[in-house]
């Protein structure tokens, strides 16, 4: 399988705590994407770091990028109940059209 | 802009039968995507199209499993037969411009129980 791992793959917090989570990927990458998905809907976009970038923000949202580690990590700080989701990073790999989505991580956000 | 739409939102159907699933992609986007969710295997890409055109059906399972793209409005995803090994979530995805520099945007996907 071509697809990256995501680490943890569930993560439970308190409201107004701080999530992490972490991507790894396999091979050299343009762009890495992250993607929410909320239950029993569709994946939606939440922010895009480039190769040639470190670090993105986004309102409460914090993307890291290591090519040299090839992995990233997105870090949600305070926390929200409806942030509550599973999390998702995608990547290029092989300067492809094709995004491969990594196996996700479930957070869940207790209020 | 309505975003993707798919139809149907849920499929019931017997082993053996065909399943012909929907997709609407956002208008203006050139590239479309099959995606199938589940929980052993996470989200796989099926197939995807460029311009209507199919450019990479190597994630389709197997034979059974077929998808179009007449116009560039609308995609179908085809199961025939189906078995119960297909029972997943099914997302249609659309994307304008090329490479990972896009952002995808997914329907709400269909789910497909076969028994």
């Amino acid at each position: 399988s071509q697809q990256g791992e995501e680490d943890p793959q569930a993560l439970s917090i308190q409201e107004g705590e701080n999530a992490t989570m972490n991507c790894s990927y396999k091979t050299s990458i343009n762009n890495l994407q992250w993607y929410r998905q909320n239950s029993g809907r569709g994946l939606v976009h939440l922010i895009l770091i480039r190769s040639n970038e470190r670090e993105k923000h986004s309102g409460r949202l914090r993307v890291t990028l290591d090519t040299s580690k090839k992995s990233s990590s997105l870090l949600i700080t305070a926390s929200r109940a409806a942030d509550t989701a599973s999390y998702f990073c995608a990547t290029d790999e092989g300067n492809t059209d094709k995004l491969i989505f990594g196996t996700g991580t479930r957070l869940q956000v207790f209020p | 802009d309505a975003g993707v739409i798919q139809s149907p939102r849920h499929e019931v159907t017997e082993m053996g039968q065909e399943v012909t699933l929907r997709c609407k992609p956002i208008s203006g986007h050139d590239y479309l995507f099959w995606y199938r969710q589940t929980m052993m295997r996470g989200l796989e890409l099926l197939i995807y199209f460029n311009n209507n055109v199919p450019i990479d059906d190597s994630g389709m399972p197997e034979d059974r499993f077929s998808a179009k793209m007449p116009n560039a409005s609308f995609s179908t995803l085809k199961i025939q037969p189906s078995e119960p090994r297909d029972s997943a979530v099914y997302f249609c995805a659309s994307r304008r411009g090329q490479g990972g520099y896009y952002e995808q945007y997914f329907g709400p996907g269909t789910r497909l129980t076969v028994t």
